[in-house]
């Protein structure tokens, strides 16, 4: 039972525009998302996070949305950059514990 | 620096034979874990631990075995019991979230383990 979903396997963008990368999830427990790029063969790094309570985060060039209602989280990049090129995990936080649930992740590719 | 390491980068090992994979941590951070990553999949949590000397399965568990005897050390022990252990680990660490809201975790820069 997937709790975090990640339903764009792939999103092709050019050098400019803007990336938009979506993620829903099922469990209303969860209190905290985060979004994560990966390169091949390296570890994931942290991009932005958003806690339950705010419905906007914004930090540069990335901006994540959050509408509790619907269940759904966004990650918007703007302008995106051939650099942007990764795989971008959703991941979310249970009201309790440390624990994180993570999407199967987008692979975003910026065209320049 | 501070930061998580983990090596091997790239490990091989003939079916049948335990193998361990290291992750060392100077972060300080309480929490450390393991996840498994797959082809066209997501993170999948192996074990995790929130302190020393305790430890608890997470969803892929089976075949793996950990130990946390030391704050900084959480290594993980690919057993002879795991059907498929062909894939890229990584290990991760944080704060506990009761120190801090915002306890994201961080990544070391992963093994590639081929089981031939």
């Amino acid at each position: 039972d997937q709790q975090v979903k990640q339903n764009s396997p792939s999103l092709s963008v050019q050098e400019g525009r803007i990336s938009i990368l979506n993620c829903d999830y099922t469990n209303s427990m969860f209190d905290y998302f985060l979004w994560y790029k990966k390169y091949p063969a390296e570890g994931p790094t942290f991009l932005i996070s958003i806690s339950s309570i705010k419905d906007k985060n914004e930090d540069g060039r990335f901006t994540v949305f959050l509408n509790k209602s619907a269940k759904h989280l966004s990650l918007h990049i703007v302008p995106s950059q051939p650099g942007d090129s990764a795989v971008y995990f959703c991941a979310a936080r249970g009201e309790y514990g440390n624990k994180l649930v993570f999407g199967a992740g987008t692979i975003l590719r910026v065209k320049s | 620096d501070g930061g998580i390491t983990q090596s091997p980068k790239y490990l091989f090992r003939k079916e049948g034979q335990n193998v361990t994979l290291s992750c060392e941590q100077n972060l300080n951070h309480d929490a450390m874990y393991w996840y498994r990553q797959d082809p066209g999949q997501g993170l999948r949590l192996i074990y995790y631990s929130q302190i020393v000397n305790d430890f608890q399965k997470g969803d892929i568990a089976e075949g793996y075995s950990v130990s946390r005897e030391k704050k900084e050390s959480f290594p993980l022990t690919v057993t002879s019991a795991q059907k498929n252990p062909t894939a890229f680990y990584l290990c991760a660490s944080s704060i506990d979230r009761r120190q801090g809201a915002n306890n994201e975790q961080f990544f070391g820069p992963g093994t590639r383990l081929t089981v031939l």
